[in-house]
């Protein structure tokens, strides 16, 4: 089975500050990694992804995600937050490269402080 | 239309009814997916898709619940007798499936269920 753990609920930080959100994850295998956002109202909308290629991986909107395997880690991170980053962030493993299901974390909502 | 659409986008039942949710995913996408997703929940995977053919309803969490994509394209999640912790928000999610293994799934706002 797979699973990944977002260690913070909820974090909030000040515009222009940096970001990071941690999660961790569990698999028997090589796992496939995502990261979604969720505005209110919206729908959810892919950040970035990790499928075994680089293990630095920049996405959308100025985020990038580190793929560490012996940390068992995948903390996305920016370094400067905008108003428009408000919003709740989901880490997510799937399996067969992200053909089949998708797993979810419990999300973080992160909060700009102005 | 560009993206995955729902609906209806808002849905109220009482308790005991039935109700049908529906999902048109992206032109040619091969793929389909429905997630439920509970208040301050994230999504859960319920059940998958590929063309017609019914490949994982691992997830549905009881025999109330049946999904059907019978021409591979639209599909519909039914809910029979509805129950209060049925009230969640459903998502449907498509991908394409092609030559690039490393698909991407591109999800719907969503049919929020509220049972009463």
């Amino acid at each position: 089975a797979q699973s990944v753990t977002q260690l913070d609920s909820h974090v909030s930080v000040s515009e222009g500050t940096p970001v990071l959100l941690r999660c961790n994850y569990s698999s028997s295998y090589s796992p496939s990694l995502f990261w979604y956002v969720q505005h209110p109202n919206k729908g959810l909308q892919l950040l970035l992804k990790y499928t075994s290629a680089a293990t630095l991986v920049k996405g959308i909107n100025g985020f990038e995600a580190e793929f560490k395997k012996s940390e068992t880690s995948f903390h996305l991170t920016k370094p400067s937050a905008h108003m428009s980053d408000a919003a709740e962030y989901f880490c997510v493993v799937g399996y067969n490269f992200g053909n089949e299901k998708l797993t979810f974390g419990t999300g973080t909502r992160l909060t700009i402080i102005p | 239309g560009a993206g995955v659409s729902q609906s209806p986008r808002y849905k109220v039942a009482k308790r005991g009814q039935d109700v049908a949710l529906r999902c048109d995913p992206i032109s040619g996408h091969v793929s389909l997916f429905w997630y439920q997703q509970a208040l301050g929940q994230g999504p859960e995977f319920l059940t998958y898709f590929q063309n017609e053919a019914q490949l994982d309803k691992s997830g549905l969490p009881s025999d109330r619940f049946f999904a059907e994509r019978p021409e591979g394209s639209v599909s519909t999640l039914k809910i029979q007798r509805t129950q209060q912790e049925d009230s969640a928000v459903y998502l449907c999610a498509s991908s394409f499936t092609g030559d690039d293994y490393e698909e991407t799934q591109y999800f719907g706002p969503g049919t929020r269920l509220l049972v009463l």
